[in-house]
């Protein structure tokens, strides 16, 4: 299916345990990103990819660790889980006029 | 530092009823601005601006942006249940970094 696809959905984790979410677009868009969402913030930008093997920080990447070594997957490690990332998680890519957002990645850090 | 400030944070009305979202910036090299709406899942594309006083519409919906305010609303006019969302404005900063507002929930009744 075409699209932009997150895995797991749903993910509850133990504090100290290092956590992959993943994130794989179908349309080789060049543009990918993290963001992670909280009440009363919004949506903010953790790290943003430009094309494979480039990545840089967003507003909130402390903890967070991204890779992108082929254009169409954008995974993002949290390496060793805090209950303050305890967040709901999208991931997006972009055309030159939009964004395309995934499903979300709803995690738990306990 | 970029802000985006977005207003009401939450609004309640009746079918009907005609509701304007304030969105407004400040981000550095601003291109242009997105409205999302966002259900109880992904957000999904509204609206992309890019000059001043050019409305656009779809349907119901209406946005303009206003560069020398740094702004923009975005009108539903005839609201129905199915508008009821968070509505996120996005502008971006240089060519690809969208800056999320924290978003409207709008609630509207039956």
């Amino acid at each position: 299916d075409a699209g932009i696809t997150q895995s797991p959905r749903y993910k509850i984790t133990e504090t100290g345990r290092q956590v992959t979410l993943m994130c794989h677009q179908t349309w080789s868009h060049s543009y990918m990103f993290w963001y992670r969402q909280d009440l009363g913030h919004g949506l903010r930008l953790i790290y943003y990819s430009a094309a494979a093997d480039i990545t840089d920080k967003g507003e909130v990447p402390d903890g967070y660790v991204v890779s992108r070594s082929k254009t169409e997957n954008f995974p993002l490690t949290l390496e060793s889980a805090t209950r303050s990332q305890t967040s709901v998680y999208f991931c997006a890519s972009r055309t030159d006029t939009e964004a395309f957002f995934g499903q979300g990645t709803r995690l738990t850090v306990v | 530092e970029d802000k985006v400030v977005q207003s009401p944070l939450s609004l309640v009305v009746h079918e009907g009823d005609t509701v304007t979202l304030n969105c407004s910036y400040e981000v550095t090299n601003f291109r242009s601005l997105l409205w999302y709406k966002q259900e109880k899942k992904a957000p999904t594309f509204l609206f992309m601006l890019t000059s001043s006083g050019i409305e656009k519409k779809s349907g119901r919906l209406s946005s303009i942006l206003d560069k020398k305010e740094l702004s923009s609303i975005l009108n539903i006019t005839a609201t129905q249940t199915g508008d009821s969302a968070i509505y996120l404005c996005a502008p971006t900063s240089g060519t690809y970094k969208y800056i999320f507002g924290t978003g409207t929930r709008l609630k509207v009744l039956a």
